[in-house]
C-alpha cells in the first residue's frame, strides 16, 4: 500500500527552465510534507518542507506547493540549475506519528 | 556539522551470512532509523530507536534485528542474509520525537549478496 506516490520516475529539464516534481499522496491524515534530495553516494539531504496549514512554502530557487483536497504536492525549482540533477523524494507525516513515509523518488536531470 | 556515519560504503556478502551494519551519529540524537533504498520503491523503513535499547519494526523488519546499546550507535543485523537483501541501506538521525523534524542521513551502505 503506497501511501505516498511519485508517479514519475525521471524527468529531464533543460537548465534555466522550471522543473516541477510531483507527488501524490492517499492519506488524508497527513499534515506534514517534506522534500529531500539525493546525490549519487551521499544520504539524502532535507531540502523543504511544508504543514498543511499552509498551501505554499517558498525558500530561495525552491517552492512547494499543498493542494489537500487533490491530495497532491509539488515542488518548483526555478531556474533549474545543473547541481540540482539528483533524486528527490517526498516525505509525509501526520502529528503523533513516529515515522516518515517516502515516495519512490523522482531522478531529475538537468540538461545545459 | 551533524555527522552520521556508517562503517561501510560496499560490502559483499555471501548468502547464509550474518551481517553486521554499524552507523554512528555525533548529535547526540534521540531517534535512529535505518531504511533501505531499491529502485522503484523509494525509500522503506525497517526498524528505528527512540532510546537506548528501545527498538520498533518498521514497514519491512522480516529478516533483521537491530541493537542500540550507546545512544550514539545503531546496528542492523541481518541475521542469514539473502540476494534479496542486496540493497542501499541507509541509517539516519533525528533529534526531537516530533516527525516534522528533518532527519539526517548517513552516506549509505551498498549491500550485495551472493
Amino acid at each position: 500500500d503506497q501511501q505516498v506516490k511519485q508517479n514519475s520516475p525521471s524527468l529531464s529539464v533543460q537548465e534555466g527552465r522550471i522543473s516541477i516534481l510531483n507527488c501524490d499522496y492517499t492519506n488524508s491524515m497527513f499534515d506534514y510534507f517534506l522534500w529531500y534530495k539525493k546525490y549519487p553516494a551521499e544520504g539524502p539531504t532535507f531540502l523543504i518542507s511544508i504543514s498543511s496549514i499552509k498551501d505554499k512554502n517558498e525558500d530561495g530557487r525552491f517552492t512547494v506547493f499543498l493542494n489537500k483536497s487533490a491530495k497532491h504536492l509539488s515542488l518548483h525549482i526555478v531556474p533549474s540549475q545543473p547541481g540540482d540533477s539528483a533524486v528527490y523524494f517526498c516525505a509525509a507525516s501526520f502529528q503523533g506519528a513516529q515515522k516518515l513515509v517516502f515516495g519512490q523518488g523522482t531522478r531529475l536531470t538537468i540538461n545545459p | 556539522d551533524v555527522k552520521v556515519t556508517q562503517s561501510s560504503r560496499y560490502l559483499v556478502k555471501r548468502t547464509g551470512e550474518k551481517v553486521f551494519l554499524e552507523c554512528v551519529q555525533d548529535m547526540d540524537h534521540e531517534n535512529m532509523f535505518w531504511y533501505r533504498q531499491d529502485p522503484g520503491l523509494g525509500l522503506r523503513l525497517i526498524y528505528f530507536s527512540y532510546d537506548v535499547k528501545m527498538k520498533e519494526k518498521g514497514d519491512i523488519p522480516e529478516g533483521y534485528s537491530v541493537s542500540r546499546e550507546k545512544k550514539e550507535r545503531f546496528s542492523l543485523i541481518l541475521e542469514s542474509a539473502s540476494t534479496n537483501q542486496t540493497s542501499m541501506y541507509l541509517c539516519a538521525s533525528r533529534g526531537g520525537t516530533a516527525t516534522n523534524e528533518k532527519l539526517f542521513f548517513g552516506s549509505g551502505t551498498q549491500l550485495s549478496v551472493l
